[in-house]
């Protein structure tokens, strides 16, 4: 299987808001709600920001949020700050022998 | 607290065999799959797998299916990941991660490291 595609590259300036996709298939993005989407900042283990396409984990700040329509998910990063300058990756799960796909990241810059 | 903490950074020569380790700490550790992800230099994360710690039921990514091996020792809380004979391409970081309902992973090892040169 293939990965999900995602952008190479995002970016905004602080303050304003920043959406990143994910497209996959019916096999897994829109077979499932269980997208998810990881930060990984330079040098660092990735951090689950999104689970189950549109749940925040404890402490992850409301200014993330996720959704998705047919094959595409998406995350929105509104309030841009410097610090949400990362990698960000999708994942979903595709109902084969619990099998996940990663999205290839998307670099968000904060200009 | 949760907390997964990773062996630390190896070096090997093609062909030679490793075994990393992850130990998982602050919750039951055979209640929850361990998922191990591949990042190759400057590149992205790659699902390899997940074990479950209670009975060892493994489930692997084709792409590592009979390259690498997943294993568990409950009694000390630590999942591995080995392989037999690593390639010059096996160079990457290694992460292990807390994996929930088969979909997501929650919390992450901090990495491995490994370099397999001549």
């Amino acid at each position: 299987q293939s990965a999900l595609t995602q952008p190479p590259s995002a970016s905004g300036s602080p303050g304003q808001s920043v959406t990143i996709s994910c497209t996959g298939t019916s096999s897994d993005v829109g077979g499932y709600n269980f997208v998810s989407w990881y930060q990984q900042h330079p040098g660092k283990a990735p951090k689950l920001m999104i689970y189950e396409v549109n749940k925040r984990p404890s402490g992850v700040p409301d200014r993330f949020s996720g959704s998705k329509s047919a094959n595409t998910a998406s995350l929105t990063v509104s309030r841009l700050q410097a610090e949400d300058e990362a990698d960000y990756y999708c994942s979903s799960y595709t109902g084969i022998n619990n099998f996940v796909l990663f999205g290839g990241g998307t670099k968000l810059t904060v200009l | 607290e949760v907390q997964l903490v990773q062996s630390g950074a190896e070096v090997k020569k093609p062909g030679e065999s490793l075994k990393i380790s992850c130990k998982g700490s602050g919750y039951s550790f055979t209640s929850y799959w361990i998922g191990w992800v591949r990042q190759m230099p400057g590149k992205g994360l790659e699902w390899m797998g997940i074990i479950y710690p209670d009975d060892s039921d493994s489930r692997y990514s084709p792409s590592f299916q009979g390259h690498v091996a997943f294993s568990v020792d409950k009694s000390i809380s630590t999942a591995y990941l080995q392989w037999t004979s690593l390639k010059a391409s096996d160079t990457a970081m290694y992460y292990c991660a807390r994996h929930l309902g088969g979909s997501y992973s929650d919390y992450w090892g901090q990495g491995t490291l490994v370099t397999v040169s001549s």
